[in-house]
């Protein structure tokens, strides 16, 4: 069975600091990753995703995620953090390579910014 | 496009009421989902269509709930009776390859 760990359920950073967010994930067929933000009162919105090739990829707002494939984690990073990012994190991942398996999501990290 | 299409976006009911949630998917999206979302809860996946067919519903708490997809272009979450324990944010979203479209949700209030 497939599943996803945020290890963190909320992150409070000051504005302008780094964060990482931490996400694992344990399956036994090769997965697609993705990572999705919901704002306030929004619903879940894609933020990146890995499919193949380099192990970085760089998505919305100034984040980026790098897939560790001996360590299965797919932490999200952003140097530089504003008050606009506050919002729910969610690590998700596409088992099996088919495009017609439901995504497992992970349980959330809530990132809360202060001034 | 205009993104999924949730409605209502609010909805009050009393307790054994039927309550009818609709969602307009993506044109050109062959999965629809729906999901539920509460603070206790979490995000929980109801039920799943591929090309309209009900793929998964094993998420779908009882009997009370029901889900249709009677064309490409259209689906319905229904409660029958609707219990307060039902309230919730309930999330369509739709998906082409690997790329999956949330709509802004329905907020449901049960009282």
């Amino acid at each position: 069975a497939q599943s996803v760990t945020q290890l963190d359920s909320q992150v409070p950073v000051f504005e302008e600091a780094p964060v990482e967010l931490r996400c694992n994930y344990s399956s036994s067929v090769s997965v697609y990753l993705f990572w999705y933000v919901q704002y306030p009162n929004q619903g879940l919105q894609l933020l990146l995703k890995y499919l193949s090739g380099s192990t970085l990829v760089k998505g919305i707002n100034g984040f980026e995620a790098e897939f560790n494939k001996s360590q299965t984690s797919f932490h999200l990073r952003k140097p530089s953090v504003h008050i606009s990012d506050t919002a729910e994190y969610f690590c998700a991942v596409i088992p099996g390579y088919s495009s017609a398996s439901k995504i497992i999501f992970g349980s959330g990290t809530r990132l809360s910014i202060r001034p | 496009d205009a993104g999924v299409i949730q409605s209502p976006r609010h909805e009050v009911t009393e307790m054994g009421q039927e309550v009818t949630l609709r969602c307009k998917p993506i044109s050109g999206h062959n999965s629809l989902f729906w999901y539920r979302q509460t603070m206790m809860r979490g995000l929980e996946l109801l039920i799943y269509f591929n090309n309209n067919v009900p793929i998964d519903d094993s998420g779908m708490p009882e009997d009370r709930f029901s889900a249709k997809m009677p064309n490409a272009s259209f689906s319905t979450l229904k409660i029958q009776p609707s219990e307060p324990r039902d309230s919730a944010v309930y999330f369509c979203a739709s998906r082409v390859d690997y790329e999956q479209y949330f709509g802004p949700g329905t907020r449901l209030t049960v009282t």
